[in-house]
C-alpha cells in the first residue's frame, strides 16, 4: 500500500527566516506530487505540482518555491518567509494504482506559523 | 463563476439525521468526482470516488454524480459525532483537479 509522509508536523518560524519542508511517498513509483496550502476556513490552493523528477509548475507567484530531487520526494523551500506563508500546507500525490482511478491522496500536512 | 461551488456551512444536524452536502461545477471535461473528509487540522482523506455520472453506495455513505447538470452529491445516513468534519468536493480530469473550499459539519449527539 502507498503511504505519505510530512514532516515536521509543525513549525513556528519568525519573518525572514528560510524554510523547508519535506514530502516523501512509498509504495508507488512516478507519483504526480502536489503541494497546497490551506489557509483557515478557507480552501485548498495549489502552489506547485511535478510530474516527474526535477519538472516543476507553478501556479501561484510568490516566494516559495519546489524542488523535486527525487522520484517520491517533494521539497517545499523559501529563502525568506513572510507573515501571509503562515498556513496548513499539504503535500499529496496522485498516479495509476492497480484497480484504482486517478486521484489524490494527501499527508498529514505541516503547520507553518510566521511570527 | 468559480470553477466549483460549496456552501461553507456550518452545517449543524442531530445524530442519525440524513446529510446532504452538495457542490456545483462548471467545467463539463470534468470526469473524476471525489468527496474527502477533512478532520480539524488533519490532512484530506479520500471517503468516495466515483467516475462519471450515477451512484456510488459504502455503507452509510452514498455519492451521486450528475453531469448534465453538473451537480454532485454526498448522504450520509444515520449520521454519527464522529462524521463530524469538513467535507470537501473534488473533481478532475487526468493532472487537472480542483477542490471545492469545503462545508463543515456538525453532528451533534
Amino acid at each position: 500500500s502507498q503511504t505519505i509522509h510530512q514532516w515536521p508536523a509543525t513549525l513556528v518560524q519568525p519573518v525572514g527566516s528560510p524554510l523547508s519542508l519535506e514530502c516523501t511517498v512509498e509504495g508507488t513509483s512516478n507519483p504526480n506530487l502536489y503541494w497546497y496550502r490551506q489557509a483557515a476556513g478557507r480552501g485548498l490552493q495549489l502552489l506547485f505540482y511535478s510530474v516527474g523528477i526535477g519538472q516543476i509548475s507553478s501556479e501561484v507567484p510568490q516566494n516559495l518555491s519546489a524542488s523535486r530531487p527525487q522520484d517520491r520526494q517533494f521539497i517545499l523551500s523559501s529563502k525568506k518567509l513572510l507573515l501571509s506563508d503562515s498556513g496548513f500546507y499539504l503535500c499529496a500525490w496522485s498516479g495509476w494504482t492497480s484497480g484504482d482511478t486517478d486521484t489524490q491522496y494527501f499527508g498529514p500536512g505541516t503547520r507553518l506559523t510566521v511570527l | 463563476q468559480k470553477e466549483v461551488e460549496q456552501d461553507p456551512g456550518p452545517l449543524s444536524v442531530p445524530e442519525g439525521a440524513i446529510v446532504s452536502l452538495n457542490c456545483t461545477y462548471s467545467n463539463s471535461a470534468f470526469q473524476y468526482f471525489m468527496w474527502y473528509r477533512q478532520y480539524s487540522r488533519k490532512g484530506p482523506e479520500l471517503l468516495m470516488y466515483t467516475y462519471s455520472s450515477g451512484n456510488k453506495e459504502d455503507g452509510r455513505f452514498t455519492a451521486q454524480v450528475d453531469k448534465s447538470s453538473k451537480y454532485i452529491s454526498l448522504f450520509i445516513r444515520d449520521s454519527q459525532p464522529s462524521d463530524s468534519a469538513t467535507y470537501l468536493c473534488a473533481m478532475g480530469n487526468g493532472q487537472n483537479f480542483v477542490f471545492g473550499p469545503g462545508t463543515r459539519l456538525s453532528v451533534l449527539p
